[in-house]
C-alpha cells in the first residue's frame, strides 16, 4: 500500500518563484495536514483540511496556500518563495471520523525545499 | 503560550533501558502522542495516551500524568535501530497537535 506520497522529494527554488508541493493519500482519510520541520523546532502546522472542500490555517500559514478539491489530494503552494521557507515539508493524513478515536496522523516521506 | 519540553539529546547503551521525558503546557488536552523519526525520514506513530497510566507495546511503553502535564516514553532492550529522534505531541483544545522539538537518542554498542 502506498499510504501517502509526496512530490518532489527535494527541490532548489529561486526566491520569488512559485511552487506547488504535491501530496496524495490512498487511505481515504478525511483529514490532511501540511507541516514544516526546521532544525531545533517542533513540527509546525501550516494548513489543514478536515474534509474535502474545506481548509483551515495552522500556526504558520503566511506565504502558503492550499486547496482540497477531493479526498486524496492536498497540494501546498508557495506563491512567491522566500529563503525563510527553506525547510522540510511533511504532509500527513488522519481518519477523523471515529468518535473517541485517537485520530492518529500518518506522514508522507517529506519534501526538502531550499529557497535561494 | 503552548509549550512542549523534551531533552534535546540522550545517549544510551545497546541492551539497556532509556526513559525520554516530555512535559507540556497546552490550552486543553485531548491526547498525547509519541512518534519515532529516523534521520531523513518521516515521523512514524509509536503510542497514544489519553488517560493516566501506562500503555505498553512490546519494547516500548508510554506513561501519562495529566495532573502533572507529564509523559515519558520507555524503551527497553535497546537496539541500534532505535537510534532516532522521538517526538512528543499533545492535541490541544482546538484538536491541533502541538509538537515538541524532539529528543535525539544515540545508542552506543
Amino acid at each position: 500500500t502506498a499510504g501517502i506520497t509526496q512530490a518532489p522529494t527535494s527541490q532548489i527554488l529561486a526566491a520569488g518563484r512559485s511552487m506547488t508541493l504535491r501530496c496524495t493519500q490512498d487511505m481515504r482519510h478525511n483529514a490532511m495536514y501540511w507541516y514544516r520541520q526546521d532544525l531545533g523546532l517542533g513540527l509546525r502546522l501550516i494548513h489543514y483540511s478536515n474534509t474535502a472542500g474545506t481548509t483551515g490555517k495552522g500556526e504558520v500559514p503566511d506565504g502558503y496556500s492550499v486547496s482540497r478539491a477531493n479526498t486524496d489530494d492536498f497540494p501546498l503552494t508557495l506563491a512567491s518563495a522566500v529563503p525563510s521557507q527553506t525547510s522540510v515539508y511533511f504532509c500527513a493524513s488522519s481518519d477523523n471520523t471515529l468518535a473517541g478515536g485517537p485520530d492518529t496522523q500518518y506522514f508522507g516521506p517529506g519534501t526538502r525545499l531550499t529557497v535561494l | 503560550g503552548q509549550n512542549i519540553d523534551q531533552p534535546t539529546e540522550m545517549t544510551a547503551t545497546e541492551g539497556a533501558i532509556v526513559q525520554i521525558n516530555c512535559t507540556y503546557q497546552t490550552s486543553g488536552f485531548n491526547g498525547l502522542f509519541w512518534y519515532q523519526q529516523h534521520a531523513g525520514e518521516a515521523p512514524t506513530f509509536l503510542s497514544y495516551n489519553v488517560l493516566d497510566g501506562l500503555e505498553e507495546k512490546g519494547r516500548f511503553s508510554s506513561f501519562l500524568s495529566r495532573s502533572k502535564g507529564y509523559s515519558y516514553l520507555l524503551l527497553k532492550e535497546l537496539q541500534m535501530k532505535d537510534s532516532a529522534s522521538y517526538l512528543c505531541a499533545v492535541r490541544d483544545s482546538n484538536y491541533q497537535l502541538i509538537w515538541g522539538a524532539g529528543t535525539k537518542l544515540i545508542i552506543k554498542p
